[in-house]
């Protein structure tokens, strides 16, 4: 059964980090390219990044470029999503989510909440 | 302001069969497959359509994708009440290198 987990949510304070992650199984993690993506509290999907299976490429929303980072580790199977100068507006349940190749991804974890508040 | 465009609510009594569109642009729907997602309240998204009309195994043919030009549509025929959820389409966008989706439409069985 394919499972992903994400890991690393919590309260923020703005210009704070948080590295989150996501641990994989029930699949060959390094087959697939991976996402995150984010759902602001009532409010709709927006994609934030992705990144090839090998880790050999990646692309981000505008809005995160500069400040968001993502990376995999294809021996723990698990992606992360490092977030630095965070903001306000990046209060969401982040989602990670696999896909194979440039498909859009199949399989969601269950989300973890990020809240940037002081 | 989403890059696709959805309808915010649509409704249906149970039974009845609905659809609810999707339009985007040549750098997005125009070009590449479409998706739809479906999410249940508290939950994360759930599969539902890929490659514009082939349904992952487990979701019932009562749901159907299409695309025409810029645009998409899913259907869900003979309405039950638990299709009540948000359904959010979604594509490749080549201008932005990257997926976008629609701000998603909120499905009322009556």
């Amino acid at each position: 059964e394919v499972q992903l987990v994400e890991s690393g949510g919590g309260l923020v304070q703005p210009g704070g980090s948080l590295r989150l992650s996501c641990t994989a199984s029930g699949f060959t993690f390094s087959d697939y390219w991976m996402h995150w993506v984010r759902q602001a509290p009532g409010k709709g999907l927006v994609w934030v990044s992705r990144i090839k299976s090998d880790g050999s490429g990646t692309t981000y929303a505008d809005s995160v470029k500069g400040r968001f980072t993502i990376s995999r580790d294809n021996v723990k199977n698990t992606l992360y999503l490092q977030m630095n100068s965070l903001r306000a507006e990046d209060t969401a349940v982040y989602y990670c989510g696999r896909a194979a190749g440039w498909e859009l991804p199949d399989y969601w974890g269950q989300g973890t909440l990020i809240t940037v508040s002081s | 302001q989403s890059v696709l465009t959805q309808p915010p609510s649509a409704s249906g009594t149970p039974g009845q069969r609905v659809t609810i569109s999707c339009s985007g642009s040549s750098s997005n729907i125009g070009s590449n497959y479409v998706y739809w997602y479906q999410q249940l309240p508290g939950t994360a998204p759930k599969f539902l359509i890929y490659r514009n009309n082939q349904r992952p195994s487990g979701v019932p043919d009562r749901f159907s994708g299409s695309k025409s030009g810029t645009s998409m549509s899913l259907a869900i025929s003979g309405l039950r009440s638990e299709d009540e959820a948000d359904y959010y389409c979604a594509v490749w966008d080549d201008i932005l290198t990257g997926p976008v989706f629609g701000g998603g439409t909120r499905l009322t069985v009556l």
